[in-house]
């Protein structure tokens, strides 16, 4: 009964490749986020979608591609991977867009490029 | 863009010691103030949020948090900690910016509990 889960947990993967992680919430909310957290663990907003539309685009290269078929999944595709890229992507989501929603994040996928 | 600074990045405590978590923000407005626990291995989760009222708040697990609107802070706090309390603290806000709101976490804290 996992509330938000990601696929797959570890990605390892070479430089110039392309990859996706998958996210679904199985709480019924309608926002979703994704977030990059570094080495440092600075956790940093990527992404956000409400109802499938998306709403935070916090200057992300455009080589990541956020997909929301539904509102209960949010997929990242990363285009062209760096080795920058390397980090653990969170995916969260929120009873809905706006200030007064915590989030509920998922178990994180650690993106590892060699 | 508002900034969360957390300025412990590294506690080291012994059991049953008391524990402060310092968090300064940056917006000027109005916000809602939250702290994450993230325990090894596992997923964050929330600790406890500030929307209103009394600027004391009462979360899990014994921790408490103090708004204080005139320093910008958000101090997280416990009296007596476990060892079974040792992992990453991240304060965040939501404030609004642009139009929408932008959840900004600070760097986080680890705090090792020794038993």
């Amino acid at each position: 009964d996992t509330a938000v889960s990601q696929t797959p947990k570890y990605l390892v993967t070479q430089m110039g490749n392309d990859k996706s992680i998958k996210c679904e919430q199985n709480l019924g909310h309608d926002t979703m986020y994704w977030y990059k957290q570094d080495s440092k663990k600075f956790l940093k907003i990527m992404f956000s979608y409400n109802n499938k539309e998306l709403i935070i685009n916090e200057t992300v290269p455009n080589r990541f591609s956020p997909k929301s078929p539904d509102k209960a999944h949010l997929n990242l595709h990363i285009n062209s991977l760096e080795l920058g890229d390397s980090a653990v992507y969170f995916c969260a989501s929120s009873p809905g867009e706006g200030w007064a929603y915590e989030q509920y994040f998922g178990p994180g996928t650690r993106l590892t490029v060699t | 863009a508002q900034s969360v600074s957390q300025h412990n990045h590294h506690v080291i405590l012994s059991e049953a010691a008391s524990l402060e978590l310092g968090c300064n923000y940056s917006y000027g407005g109005t916000v809602n103030l939250f702290w994450y626990v993230q325990y090894p291995g596992q997923h964050l989760q929330l600790l406890l949020k500030y929307f209103s009222g009394d600027p004391l708040v009462k979360g899990i697990k014994g921790f408490e948090a103090e708004f204080i609107k005139s320093k910008f802070s958000f101090n997280l706090r416990k009296p007596s900690v476990q060892w079974s309390d040792t992992a990453e603290y991240f304060c965040a806000v939501n404030a609004p910016s642009g139009g929408s709101y932008i959840p900004t976490f600070g760097r986080g804290t680890s705090l090792i509990v020794h038993p």
